[in-house]
Parts: structure tokens; C-alpha cells; sequence
């Protein structure tokens, strides 16, 4: 299957400052990238969609200002968590698809990120 | 809006014997339904895609169905192996794209 490649997959950060997490595609064009949060024993939670070039759709509760996406290129999405705060500790986890909007292209995921605000 | 539903949570089996993982969902308009292996503390790793239009598909030891009159997927494992813990999620692709999760089934195989 195809490869998404997520960095870094952990990280440490005080609290009030920011933290830039990568997902990279690295052997198709993700058209679409997704972010999930998870919380232990839960499942994942879609924070938002990402088309290449475009502004990003957030889930309805999900703070846009806090959490920046940038998909920059078909290969790179980016979230970063401003401002973080011990209540932003999670696994981050993200998704690329190839495909039409709405195909039944498959998903691949990266391999997840722990941050932990301290 | 779709929901997912995995019963049981959690579930433990002797080596070799061969088990079935349930999932439903709510909502039969979906584009495909996708089956997840996630490692404690890893992300997740596709196992099979079943398109709407097929009813099941099979990888090695997986076979995977899908009844959307029903609502229902099936992960079939032949031969458990204490390799195959981990925890199995299967999702649902909606017409906005999206991916609805179930809670996921914890499955330990003891040796």
C-alpha cells in the first residue's frame, strides 16, 4: 500500500508555545488529507480536511486559529498547534487519499504523533 | 449521521482458533468501508477496502464482508496468531468523503 510518512511521532513542548507537526506523502498525491486527534481507548476524532491549495474545512468544536493546517503541496500538510496547552496533549494521527472528492479511494494513515504539554 | 458501532470491545482467544470481528453502521450510503490494525501507540494500517458495490475481499489470512442492506461488515482472522494483537477499527466512507470510525475491537491472542 502506499506510504504516509507523519513527523515527528513524539514530541515534547511547554506550554504557550507551538508545535508544528508533518504528513507527507511519499509515493502518491494526496488530493485530501485529514487530521484525527485520538484520546485513549477512543476512537479517532476528525479535526478537519485539507484539499491541496485550499482553506481548510474544520469538524464543528475543533478551534481553526489553534490549530493551523496548511497542504501546501499534493505531498505536505502540516498542523500546527499554537499556543499549546496541557489540555492539547493527544495523538495526532493523519490521513492522505488519492482520488476524486467522494471516490472510493482508499485512505492511508501516518504513523501518529504523541504531544505532550507539560 | 453515521454511526459505527464495534461489539464487542474487547476480546480474547486461544492461538489458531479462528474468529470473526463485527461492525455496524448506521447509514447504508456509503462509498466503501475500510478495516484497521492499530499497534499500541502506532497509527493505523490498512487491511482490506470493500467498495460498495463489492461484498468482500481477502488478504491472507483476512477476509473481510460487507452487507450495507444489513449494515454490517465482517472481519473474518483464520488461524489467530499472538502477532494478530492489536486493535481493529473499521470505518465508513460517507459522500462528503469522511471516514466514520467505530471504537475499535482490542483482540489478544494468548499463546
Amino acid at each position: 500500500g502506499a506510504v504516509v510518512s507523519q513527523h515527528p511521532s513524539w514530541v515534547i513542548c511547554k506550554s504557550g508555545t507551538s508545535v508544528k507537526i508533518e504528513c507527507r506523502s511519499l509515493d502518491f498525491q494526496a488530493t485530501t488529507m485529514f487530521w484525527y486527534r485520538q484520546f485513549p481507548k477512543q476512537s479517532l476524532m476528525l479535526m478537519a480536511t485539507s484539499n491541496e491549495g485550499s482553506k481548510a474545512t474544520y469538524e464543528q468544536g475543533v478551534e481553526k486559529d489553534k490549530f493551523l493546517i496548511n497542504h501546501a503541496s499534493l505531498t505536505l500538510s502540516t498542523l500546527t498547534v499554537t499556543s499549546a496547552h496541557p489540555e492539547d496533549s493527544s495523538f495526532y494521527i493523519c490521513s492522505a487519499r488519492w482520488g476524486p472528492w467522494g471516490g472510493g479511494a482508499e485512505a492511508f494513515f501516518g504513523q501518529g504523533t504523541r504531544l505532550t504539554v507539560v | 449521521k453515521q454511526e459505527v458501532t464495534q461489539i464487542p470491545a474487547a476480546l480474547s482467544v486461544p492461538e489458531g482458533e479462528n474468529l470473526v470481528l463485527n461492525c455496524s453502521f448506521t447509514d447504508s450510503a456509503i462509498y466503501n468501508l475500510q478495516w484497521f490494525r492499530q499497534d499500541p501507540g502506532k497509527g493505523l494500517t490498512s487491511l482490506l477496502l470493500i467498495q460498495s458495490s463489492q461484498r468482500e475481499q481477502t488478504s491472507g489470512r483476512l477476509n473481510a464482508s460487507l452487507d450495507k442492506s444489513s449494515g454490517r461488515s465482517t472481519l473474518y482472522i483464520a488461524a489467530s496468531q499472538p502477532g494478530d494483537s492489536a486493535t481493529y477499527l473499521c470505518a465508513g466512507t460517507g459522500a462528503n468523503s469522511k471516514l466514520t470510525f467505530g471504537k475499535g475491537i482490542t483482540l489478544s491472542v494468548r499463546p
